[in-house]
C-alpha cells in the first residue's frame, strides 16, 4: 500500500512570486507520481506526471516537479505564479506494477494567489 | 460532449433512500473509475471498469454500494439505504489507458444525506 502526504493545506502567495507545494509519499515498491489541479467548479485535471526517466518533469502552465527517490518527495514548483493559478492541487501516487491504475491522492493544497 | 459528464451535479437524499449517480465518459475511453471525495480529503478509489468488466471493486465501502457499466460506456454508481457517512462528492474519471495515470475527471456529483 502507498500513502501521500501534502504538508500544507493552504498556501497563500503574492502574484509573480515563486511557489513550492510539497508532496511526500510512502511506498514499498516503485511508483508513478502525479500532480492534479482542480480549478473552482471544474473537474481534476492532470498537471504533470513522472513515470520513468528524467526526474525533472515539466507540466502545463509553467509548473514543474522533481522526483527525489531518496527523500520520497515530488514537490511542485512554479517560478512566478499568476492569479489564474489559484486552485487546489493534489499529489497522487500509484505503484508501477499490477494494479497501477489505482491512484492514491493526498488531501490537497489550496493555492491562493494574492494580487 | 468532449469531457466526462456526471449527473446529477447535486443530490440531497434522506437517510435510507437509494440514489443513482450517472457517468458518461469520453467516447472511446475503455477505462472508467469512480472515486469518493469527502470534505477536506483527497479522492479515494472506489472501483474500476475496463469496458463492461468491473476489474476492481476493492474500494467500495460496503455492500450498499454497487456500480455497473453494462455496455462499456455509461456507468451508474448506486448507493442503497444511504447513510450520513455517504455524504461526499463522487467523481467519475475515464482514460484511454489505465496505467499511465492520465485520468479525465468529471465535475463530480455532490451527495448530501440528511
Amino acid at each position: 500500500a502507498q500513502s501521500v502526504t501534502q504538508l500544507d493545506s493552504q498556501v497563500p502567495v503574492f502574484e509573480e512570486a515563486p511557489v513550492e507545494l510539497r508532496c511526500n509519499y510512502s511506498s514499498s515498491v516503485s511508483v508513478y507520481l502525479f500532480w492534479y489541479v482542480q480549478y473552482p467548479n471544474q473537474g481534476l485535471q492532470l498537471l504533470l506526471k513522472y513515470l520513468s526517466g528524467s526526474t525533472l518533469v515539466k507540466g502545463i502552465n509553467g509548473f514543474e516537479a522533481e522526483f527525489n527517490k531518496s527523500q520520497t518527495s515530488f514537490h511542485l514548483r512554479k517560478p512566478s505564479v499568476h492569479i489564474s493559478d489559484t486552485a487546489e492541487y493534489f499529489c497522487a501516487v500509484s505503484h508501477s506494477g499490477a494494479g497501477s491504475y489505482q491512484l492514491t491522492f493526498g488531501k490537497g493544497t489550496k493555492l491562493s494567489v494574492i494580487p | 460532449g468532449a469531457g466526462v459528464s456526471q449527473s446529477p451535479r447535486y443530490k440531497v437524499a434522506k437517510r435510507g433512500q437509494d440514489v443513482a449517480l450517472r457517468c458518461d465518459p469520453i467516447s472511446g475511453h475503455v477505462s472508467l473509475f469512480w472515486y469518493q471525495q469527502a470534505l477536506g480529503q483527497g479522492p479515494e478509489f472506489l472501483t474500476y471498469f475496463q469496458n463492461e468488466a468491473q476489474l476492481d471493486k476493492s474500494g467500495l465501502p460496503s455492500d450498499r454500494f454497487f456500480a455497473e457499466r453494462p455496455e462499456g460506456s455509461v456507468s451508474t454508481l448506486k448507493i442503497q439505504r444511504t447513510q450520513q457517512e455517504d455524504s461526499a462528492v463522487y467523481l467519475c474519471a475515464s482514460s484511454k489507458r489505465a496505467r499511465d495515470g492520465e485520468l479525465f475527471f468529471g465535475e463530480g456529483s455532490r451527495l448530501t444525506v440528511l
